[in-house]
């Protein structure tokens, strides 16, 4: 897993409630990724992040935020959480190769009722 | 937008068979083509990437075939086992770090023994 580590790995919440969910590397990479996972639509990109406080919006970032204030944390919040984000969301790191290869930590199953 | 189209969905194959999944891209810019293994409850897993610089690489029983004109690409698994059954996703991004990876909606591959 790269050392990387996502908690929790299961979390059941209501609609309306905020979320935070967490990503620790062990490696000090720079560059963290927060996807979601979904049938049918393989992985999207919610959020990334270059650098302490350095992060920027990806592919489908409406009603998340991130927070990044250490290199080994990347926090991934939901401010108001809604069915729609039921989701399994993996966080992933670049290695050092120089290509953009990531490598992904476990995952959190989220569940919004 | 989906920028990689992944086929087929799901693939049933023999054990000792050969498992090809294929993808198509639309954005030429792409020059990093990453193939991902992702077991039940697990996040992917990096199996085999190429550039293309190259038309061909080779990793054990996992072979990707690259054509940039057409702009496809596939993973050829070679000799299938069952513990190969998993879901495979393809992938595309510019190949360096930092960047975000466009994926395929994903194939559940079932070896059967």
């Amino acid at each position: 897993d790269a050392g990387i580590t996502q908690s929790p790995r299961h979390k059941v919440t209501e609609t309306g409630t905020p979320v935070t969910l967490r990503c620790h590397q062990t490696e000090n990479h720079r560059y963290m990724y927060w996807y979601r996972q979904d049938p049918g639509h393989g992985l999207r990109l919610i959020h990334y992040s270059y650098g302490v406080k350095d992060t920027d919006k990806g592919e489908v970032s409406d009603g998340y935020s991130v927070s990044r204030s250490k290199t080994e944390d990347f926090l991934l919040t939901l401010e108001s959480a809604t069915s729609s984000q039921t989701s399994v969301y993996f966080c992933a790191i670049t290695g050092t190769s120089g290509y953009n290869e990531q490598f992904f930590g476990p995952g959190t199953r989220l569940t919004v009722l | 937008q989906q920028q990689v189209k992944q086929s087929p969905q799901s693939l049933i194959v023999q054990k000792g068979g050969i498992s090809i999944i294929n993808c198509a891209y639309e954005n030429t810019a792409f020059d990093y083509f990453p193939w991902y293994q992702q077991f039940p409850g697990k996040g992917p897993a990096l199996l085999i990437a190429i550039r293309p610089d190259v038309s061909e690489k080779k990793e054990g029983r996992f072979t990707i075939s690259f054509n940039k004109s057409a702009k496809q690409f596939s993973l050829h698994i070679m000799d299938s086992q069952p513990g190969d059954s998993a879901t495979y996703f393809c992938a595309a991004s510019m190949g360096n770090a930092g960047n975000m990876l466009t994926f395929g909606g994903g194939t559940r591959l079932m070896v059967k023994p």
